[in-house]
C-alpha cells in the first residue's frame, strides 16, 4: 500500500494563479481531511470529507474549494492564489471519525 | 482558551533521560487522544493513541490520559537523539467528532 499519497511536492505560485493539490489514498478510507501547517504552528483544518460526495468546511476554508467524487481522490483546489495560502499542505486520511489519521508527505506552497 | 494547548518548549533532556510532554485540552466530553510526531520538514506520524483514562504502554512510550483532569501526557524513556522532534497533541471533539483539534506541539531536543 502507498498509503496517503501528495502531488506535487513542492510549488510556487504568482499571485492569483490557480492550482489544485491531488491527495489520494489506498487504504479504503471514508474520511479525508486537508490541514495547512504555517511556521511553527500546529495544523489547521480547511476541509474534511465523511465519504465520496460528502465535503464540509473545517476551521479556515476561505479562498479553497475541494471536491469528493470518489473514495480514493480528495483535491483541493486555489482559485486566486494569495500570498497568505503560503504554507504546507498537508492531506490525511481515516477509516473512522475515532480513528488514528495517516498523513501524505505534504506540498510546499510558496505564492509570491 | 485554546481547545488543545501545549508548552511549544523547547523540552532539552539529556540522552537517556524522561522526557515528559503535556497537553490540556477544553472539551470535556472529548473521546479520543492522539500524540504525533513531526520532524522538521516531515508529515507528522502517529506515536500513540488512547481513549481510556490511565496508562498505555508502547516499547519506550506511555501515554497517560486524565479526563477528570482534561490532561494527557506522552513519557519517552531513555530519550534518544533520534528522538528529537516536535510532538503535536491531537484531541477528537465530542461536539466535533469528524475532527481533529491539533495543539501547536512542543519541540524536544535530546543531548548527548
Amino acid at each position: 500500500n502507498a498509503g496517503v499519497t501528495q502531488t506535487p511536492k513542492f510549488r510556487i505560485l504568482k499571485i492569483g494563479q490557480s492550482m489544485t493539490l491531488q491527495c489520494a489514498q489506498d487504504m479504503n478510507h471514508n474520511y479525508m481531511y486537508w490541514y495547512r501547517q504555517d511556521p511553527g504552528m500546529g495544523l489547521k483544518l480547511i476541509y474534511y470529507s465523511v465519504g465520496a460526495g460528502i465535503t464540509d468546511k473545517g476551521e479556515v476554508p476561505n479562498g479553497y474549494n475541494v471536491s469528493r467524487s470518489t473514495t480514493e481522490d480528495f483535491p483541493l483546489r486555489l482559485e486566486l492564489a494569495a500570498p497568505s495560502q503560503t504554507s504546507v499542505y498537508f492531506c490525511a486520511s481515516s477509516s473512522g471519525r475515532l480513528d488514528t489519521q495517516y498523513f501524505g508527505p505534504g506540498t510546499r506552497l510558496t505564492v509570491l | 482558551q485554546k481547545e488543545v494547548e501545549q508548552n511549544s518548549g523547547p523540552l532539552s533532556v539529556p540522552e537517556g533521560a524522561i522526557a515528559s510532554l503535556n497537553c490540556t485540552y477544553s472539551d470535556r466530553g472529548s473521546q479520543s487522544f492522539f500524540w504525533y510526531r513531526q520532524y522538521s520538514g516531515k508529515s507528522p506520524e502517529l506515536i500513540m493513541s488512547i481513549y481510556s483514562n490511565g496508562d498505555k504502554e508502547d516499547g519506550r512510550f506511555t501515554a497517560q490520559l486524565n479526563k477528570a483532569s482534561q490532561y494527557v501526557s506522552l513519557l519517552i524513556r531513555d530519550s534518544q537523539p533520534s528522538d528529537s522532534a516536535t510532538y503535536l497533541c491531537a484531541v477528537n471533539g465530542a461536539r466535533n467528532t469528524d475532527k481533529l483539534i491539533f495543539g501547536t506541539g512542543t519541540r524536544l531536543q535530546v543531548f548527548p
